[in-house]
């Protein structure tokens, strides 16, 4: 199985803040690697596709790069609704598998 | 858009049986490869489940935690996915999300989750 890790495992910053999460493969997943927001009590939302695309309707202030083993997710100005856990997920091979998630809180 | 609907969730003791329903509108449901992914209380999330659509073999696979005790099956002409869940461990309890697909866009429509909540 793909083993996923993510750093950090949390981050405090302020609305506007530019915040950096990095997401490593236990082996290369090529570009296959989706980033997701969940904000509490609710279900997550697919932010990122194929390490670079964002879903439609998501903000354009979410980024995504890499490919191999390693990756990164960048939220430039960080809005009010940004405040939750972000998890990578590798979709190149089955067991489909998630990382153990980056949680984004208040300064 | 999408939408997504579990049912079927509820408080079971050990050992136990429970098939939890999702019910989907605003796509194509024939074509759509669709998933059961998990999130115990407090935890990340893990994904159990994944069925392929009949056009692309129909063809299902388990992450090794559930492989064996749950069985996702598809019914088209219903537009509703299913989880059959049996020899229940306590380790089973949590909030299983019905959601799309699984190939290399990712998951992009999640329902509201089903609480399965296993317990003596």
């Amino acid at each position: 199985d793909i083993q996923m890790t993510q750093s950090p495992s949390s981050v405090s910053a302020s609305v506007g803040d530019r915040v950096t999460i990095t997401c490593r493969a236990s082996q290369g997943i090529g570009g296959h690697l989706a980033w997701y927001r969940q904000n509490a009590g609710k279900a997550p939302e697919l932010l990122i596709y194929e390490a670079t695309t964002l879903q439609s309707g998501v903000p354009s202030r979410f980024s995504g790069s890499g490919s191999g083993r390693d990756f990164t997710l960048t939220i430039t100005s960080l809005q009010p609704e940004d405040f939750a856990t972000y998890y990578c997920q590798q979709s190149s091979s089955f067991p489909l598998t998630f990382g153990p998630g980056t949680r984004v809180d208040i300064k | 858009e999408g939408q997504l609907v579990e049912s079927g969730g509820g408080l079971l003791k050990p050992g136990g049986s429970l098939r939890l329903s999702c019910a989907a509108s605003g796509f194509t449901f024939s074509t759509a490869w669709l998933n059961w992914v998990r999130q115990a209380p407090g935890r990340g999330l893990e994904w159990i489940s994944h069925i392929k659509s009949k056009i692309a073999g129909g063809t299902t696979d388990y992450a090794t935690s559930v492989r064996g005790r749950f069985t996702i099956s598809r019914d088209d002409s219903r537009n509703t996915v299913y989880l059959q869940m049996s020899g229940l461990k306590t380790e089973d309890t949590a909030v299983y999300y019905c959601v799309t697909g699984g190939g290399y866009h990712g998951f992009d429509y999640w329902g509201q989750g089903s609480l399965v909540t296993v317990s003596s």
